[in-house]
């Protein structure tokens, strides 16, 4: 089946801080791979997406990379702020002949918590 | 567009009470999903829809959850008779097939509490 895997949480980063997320994913076919983040009180929003093998998303300041070999989406950020503690959610969804199947699967979320 | 809309944003009520969520996602997509996210469990796909019909519902969690897509703008989820363990946040999410690495666009949630 699919699955998704990230890091265990929580994570406590300083301000100006470099952050890693560690994704990895098992799919029976060619997915697409998203980070979504999920401020408090709200609902889920994606931060950036690759769909197909070295793909970078980009975005506020994120990347990730699609990594086919070692079945791997980390998330990066360089310098992080106290605006970027979220939950961070690593998800794939299936493609076939250049169309989505819709349905999403999910990694568990990893907490992020950035001090001033 | 507005996003994805559900009502009601918070829902208190009582065990044994009946409880109907609802969405509207955005014009022109085709699917639509419910999740719940908790603490323990984090986020669990419950049912999702393509063109109003139900695709898989293998994550609702017993029959008194039930869930509705009478027409492209509208969904309901029911829980009857509801009870304390349902406590959670419901999200709903829309999105369009046709395109590669399509996005899910999330509502903001109903935060539910059985007391």
């Amino acid at each position: 089946g699919n699955s998704v895997t990230q890091m265990e949480g929580p994570v406590t980063l300083s301000e100006e801080a470099f952050l890693t997320i560690n994704c990895t994913y098992t799919a029976t076919g060619y997915p697409s791979l998203f980070w979504y983040v999920q401020y408090p009180g709200e609902g889920l929003q994606l931060l950036l997406k690759a769909t197909k093998a070295d793909d970078k998303g980009s975005n506020k300041g994120f990347e990730a990379t699609y990594r086919k070999e070692t079945t791997s989406f980390h998330l990066e950020k360089g310098s992080v702020q106290v605006s970027d503690s979220a939950v961070y959610f690593c998800a794939l969804t299936l493609n076939a002949g250049g169309t989505s199947y819709g349905k999403l699967t999910f990694g568990q979320g990893t907490i992020l918590t950035v001090h001033p | 567009d507005a996003g994805v809309i559900q009502s009601p944003r918070h829902e208190v009520t009582e065990m044994g009470q009946e409880v109907t969520l609802r969405c509207k996602p955005i014009s022109g997509h085709d699917y639509l999903f419910w999740y719940r996210q908790t603490m323990m469990r984090g986020l669990e796909l419950l049912i999702y829809f393509n063109n109003n019909v139900p695709i898989d519902d293998s994550g609702m969690p017993e029959d008194r959850f039930s869930a509705k897509m009478p027409n492209a703008s509208f969904s309901t989820l029911k829980i009857q008779p509801s009870e304390p363990r349902d406590s959670a946040v419901y999200f709903c999410a829309s999105s369009k097939r046709g395109h590669l690495g399509s996005e899910q666009f999330f509502g903001p949630g109903t935060r539910l509490t059985v007391l």
